[in-house]
């Protein structure tokens, strides 16, 4: 079965400052990845995809992700975070059939 | 245009009741997706539909999950005699299509069983 492993929990980081979240699938199959946002209190949104194509996709609110097929990875990176980029952030991967496998999550604090 | 909704946003139960949580999908969309998400966890996949048809019903904990959509739109997740591990926040999502691969989430339903 699938897995998909956040490796920090949280991540600390000061405004302006790059940051970059980490997420690790395990599959040798294609597959197709994601990262979604959680604002407190509210549902989960789509920062980005990865379905074909070109390895380093890019998404909303400044965000991308680069697929690294040989590392099995799909970390987020954004150049400069801001106050309001704080939130929790899922990575999943969905493979043959419908269902989204997630990660833990982790969790942005961004500090002024 | 109106997303997914759920209601209701907040219940509380007391141990062995029975709940019934309503999710409406963003109208038109085919794909019908129910997770449950654990505090300080990701969510976890319980069952789908596309249209009225359950298609995977995998994920559902127990026997006492039941999940049904009988007109291919409106779904409703309800839990007997609900247990406290039971405590979750449950999550709707819809796409539009079979092989979507957008899911668009609800803001999710707070379980609380005391």
């Amino acid at each position: 079965a699938q897995s998909v492993t956040q490796l920090d929990s949280q991540v600390p980081v000061f405004e302006e400052a790059p940051v970059e979240l980490r997420c690790n699938y395990s599959s040798s199959v294609s597959v197709y990845l994601f990262w979604y946002v959680q604002y407190p209190n509210q549902g989960l949104q789509l920062l980005l995809k990865y379905l074909s194509g070109s390895t380093l996709v890019k998404g909303i609110n400044g965000f991308e992700a680069e697929f690294n097929k040989s590392q099995t990875s799909f970390h987020l990176r954004k150049p400069s975070v801001h106050i309001s980029d704080t939130a929790e952030y899922f990575c999943a991967v969905k493979e043959y059939g419908n269902k989204l496998v997630f990660g833990a999550g982790t969790i942005l604090r961004v500090k002024s | 245009g109106a997303g997914v909704s759920q209601s209701p946003r907040y219940k509380v139960a007391k141990r062995g009741q029975d709940v019934a949580l309503r999710c409406d999908p963003i109208s038109g969309h085919v794909s019908l997706f129910w997770y449950q998400q654990a505090l300080g966890q990701g969510p976890e996949f319980l069952t789908y539909f596309q249209n009225e048809a359950q298609l995977d019903k995998s994920g559902l904990p127990s026997d006492r999950f039941f999940a049904e959509r009988p007109e291919g739109s409106v779904s409703t997740l309800k839990i007997q005699r609900t247990q406290q591990e039971d405590s979750a926040v449950y999550l709707c999502a819809s796409s539009l299509v079979r092989e979507a691969h957008e899911q668009y989430f609800g803001p999710g339903t707070r379980l609380t069983v005391t």
